[in-house]
């Protein structure tokens, strides 16, 4: 099993300022079967980026995601109000998916 | 305009069954092989299932232990989730969504589990 650990678990930040999430695989995430997604409270995650550094389907430029074997970041490069949320990384390429333990980012 | 509805959550006590459902449209429901992903009160994510368009392959989490049956019908655009001798740790809300990575979730079922 692929074990994702998230860093830092909470983000203490200002609108306006960049973030820098990280997930850190247990063993490597070949093909970069690594996806990340929002979610906000009392609502279904949304899904941001997948294969590690492409964005899904109307998610904003100032989400990025990068990384490859078993080192992976997601960067907002500048917070918007909507963007204070959970974060979580998933990796899909072998079963069982898995998903890290998260990262809350808050408003500081 | 994609949409994923899940029902059949309710208070249920430890021991007992519930078969939830996701009704799915907008898109091939056929073609898309499908999962279904918990979350406890307070907790992160957890995958539970998976189950491929055709049925042929099916995947669990180890920690079910042969408890939860995944299923499909294509007919109908809707996949299940029959749960049985639950327990307290299976209280969550369950959401059902397209295959990994995931860009169609419904809103979510809650199951609790308690006498």
């Amino acid at each position: 099993e692929v074990v994702l650990t998230q860093s830092p678990g909470t983000l203490s930040l200002s609108p306006g300022e960049r973030a820098t999430l990280s997930c850190r695989a247990s063993q490597s995430v070949t093909g970069s079967y690594l996806a990340w997604y929002q979610q906000k409270p009392g609502q279904a995650p949304r899904l941001l980026i997948y294969g590690a550094s492409s964005r899904a389907t109307g998610i904003p430029d100032r989400f990025s995601g990068s990384g490859s074997g078993t080192d992976f970041t997601l960067t907002i490069s500048r917070l918007e109000p909507e963007d204070f949320a959970v974060y979580y990384c998933q990796q899909y390429v072998s079963s069982p998916l898995t998903f890290g333990g998260g990262t809350k980012v808050e408003i500081k | 305009e994609v949409q994923l509805v899940e029902s059949g959550g309710g208070l249920v006590q430890p021991g007992g069954s519930l078969r939830l459902s996701c009704a799915a449209s907008g898109f091939t429901f056929s073609s898309y092989s499908m999962n279904w992903v918990r979350q406890a009160p307070g907790k992160g994510l957890e995958w539970v299932s998976s189950i491929s368009g055709n049925n042929n392959y099916i995947y669990y989490a180890d920690s079910l232990k042969g408890r939860f049956t995944i299923s499909r019908d294509n007919a109908k655009n809707s996949l299940y989730l029959q749960m049985n001798s639950l327990r307290a740790e299976d209280t969550a809300v369950y959401y059902c969504a397209s295959a990994s990575p995931s860009d169609y979730w419904g809103q979510g079922t809650l199951v609790t589990v308690s006498s």
